[in-house]
């Protein structure tokens, strides 16, 4: 069974400065896909960034982007320029790629708390 | 196009009541996902149905808990008898295909307390 492991509870970032969140995986599949998802005070799962399995180059999504490491099964979540809107639970998920049945479930880490500091 | 919609937001029960939580996937998504987010935890797959069949139910518990999308209205997660452990957010997720290519959308949540 696939499994995702966040490490980092909390971290805390200055406004303006750059922050990485860190997530490992495990997986026998050769084929999946990671995605970021961020969890604001209000509930609400946004997400932030995808990563394809298959593909080499790193995903960006303006201010956010990955370090996927597949070898490493690592895919960290680098925040730039870090907003005091930035401030909630990020979550880490996995999903595999493929159709219908379990296939197309995501499996959550269990999420590092960003506070943002003015 | 309104997202996906989840009622209510917050629902109270007393130990031994049932609770029913209501899924409106977004127009014109057929599968809908169920997860539920215990304290300081991630969200856990609960189920997975497309219109009149549940597809996936590996992740619901055996008993008390039970989950119906009908081909009219929304999906509903449904827990008789409920207890203290059931306390916990209730998300649904919906997407217009099950394929590896398709971004699926979650609603708010329900948070459900058990008291």
């Amino acid at each position: 069974a696939q499994t995702v492991t966040q490490s980092q509870p909390e971290m805390s970032v200055q406004e303006a400065e750059t922050v990485t969140l860190s997530c490992t995986y495990d997986t026998s599949e050769s084929d999946y896909y990671l995605f970021w998802y961020k969890q604001p005070p209000s509930r609400q799962m946004i997400l932030v960034i995808r990563q394809e399995a298959y593909k080499q180059q790193n995903a960006t999504e303006n201010r956010f982007s990955v370090n996927f490491q597949k070898a490493a099964k690592s895919f960290s979540l680098k925040i730039s320029d870090s907003q005091l809107g930035d401030a909630a639970m990020y979550f880490c998920a996995y999903r595999s790629a493929g159709y219908g049945g379990s296939q197309g479930n995501l499996i959550f880490g269990k999420g590092t708390k960003l506070s943002v500091k003015p | 196009n309104a997202g996906v919609m989840q009622n209510p937001r917050h629902l109270v029960r007393r130990r031994g009541q049932e609770a029913r939580l209501r899924c409106s996937p977004m127009k014109g998504h057929s599968h809908v996902y169920w997860y539920r987010q215990l304290p300081e935890e991630g969200l856990k797959f609960m189920v997975y149905l497309q219109k009149e069949n549940i597809i996936d139910e590996s992740g619901m518990p055996k008993e008390r808990f039970s989950a119906e999308f009908p081909k009219e209205g929304p999906s509903i997660l449904r827990i008789q008898q409920v207890v203290r452990g059931d306390s916990a957010a209730y998300f649904c997720a919906s997407s217009s295909t099950a394929g590896f290519d398709t971004e699926a959308f979650f609603g708010q949540g329900t948070r459900l307390t058990v008291v």
